[in-house]
């Protein structure tokens, strides 16, 4: 079954010990991106990478790391969480970036609680 | 960059009357525009999209207008029912990655 598999999918820590947010996609895509959505603000983009090694900015990436050693596996690390970092993340992968890549998979969402 | 905004932010209508969410977008270059439903506890999901070479799109009981001209996009849903209760985003992009609207919370009430 094709999808975007993310872990954990609730975690509750405290402000500055680090964590890793897991993201895997069995669809061979290119591209792939992290966005989080919190309550009147939808969902905004943190980084994203078109392919192993390639990652970008998105609009909030203060505060967050990501890396792209592999096609399938795009990582979230946040490095010193603190409590305005609370939110539902959303790991997404397609074909390619742009308007003729194709449907953005989004994972199941990962809900991020920083004490 | 690009702007979009959705309205309206919350909508409710009655089991079997229509809805009706517009995005207007900033960005001339955008030539692409995707619909994603959010069912709670889930991420999003893609229901329709167009392209900006076409003017209407529909599939069943969705449908999805473009107006290149005035830059806004609109989502029609006919004859609704209790599990399209959802949030609903839409979304564009040209060349640079898709940018969301700030999503609508629709209720169809039984």
């Amino acid at each position: 079954e094709a999808q975007v598999t993310q872990n954990p999918r609730y975690l509750i820590t405290v402000t500055g010990k680090k964590l890793t947010v897991t993201c895997s996609q069995n669809m061979n895509h290119e591209y792939m991106s992290w966005y989080r959505q919190d309550p009147g603000l939808g969902l905004r983009q943190i980084y994203y990478s078109m392919n192993v090694e390639v990652t970008d900015k998105g609009d909030v990436p203060e505060g967050y790391k990501v890396s792209r050693k592999e096609k399938r596996n795009f990582p979230l690390i946040l490095e010193s969480p603190s409590p305005n970092q609370t939110s539902l993340y959303f790991c997404a992968s397609s074909l390619g970036q742009g308007s003729g890549t194709g449907e953005l998979f989004f994972g199941e969402g990962s809900r991020l609680t920083v004490l | 960059g690009e702007n979009v905004e959705q309205h309206p932010s919350t909508l409710s209508v009655q089991e079997g009357d229509s809805a009706v969410i517009k995005c207007t977008y900033s960005d001339s270059a955008s030539n692409y525009f995707p619909w994603y439903k959010q069912e709670l506890g889930k991420g999003p999901q893609l229901i329709i999209d167009i392209r900006s070479n076409v003017g209407e799109k529909k599939d069943q009981r969705i449908a999805v207008t473009l107006n290149k001209t005035a830059k806004h996009f609109s989502l029609h849903i006919t004859e609704t029912q209790p599990e399209d209760s959802a949030v609903y985003f839409c979304a564009t992009s040209g060349n640079t990655p898709l940018v969301f609207g700030k999503g609508t919370r629709l209720s169809v009430i039984a």
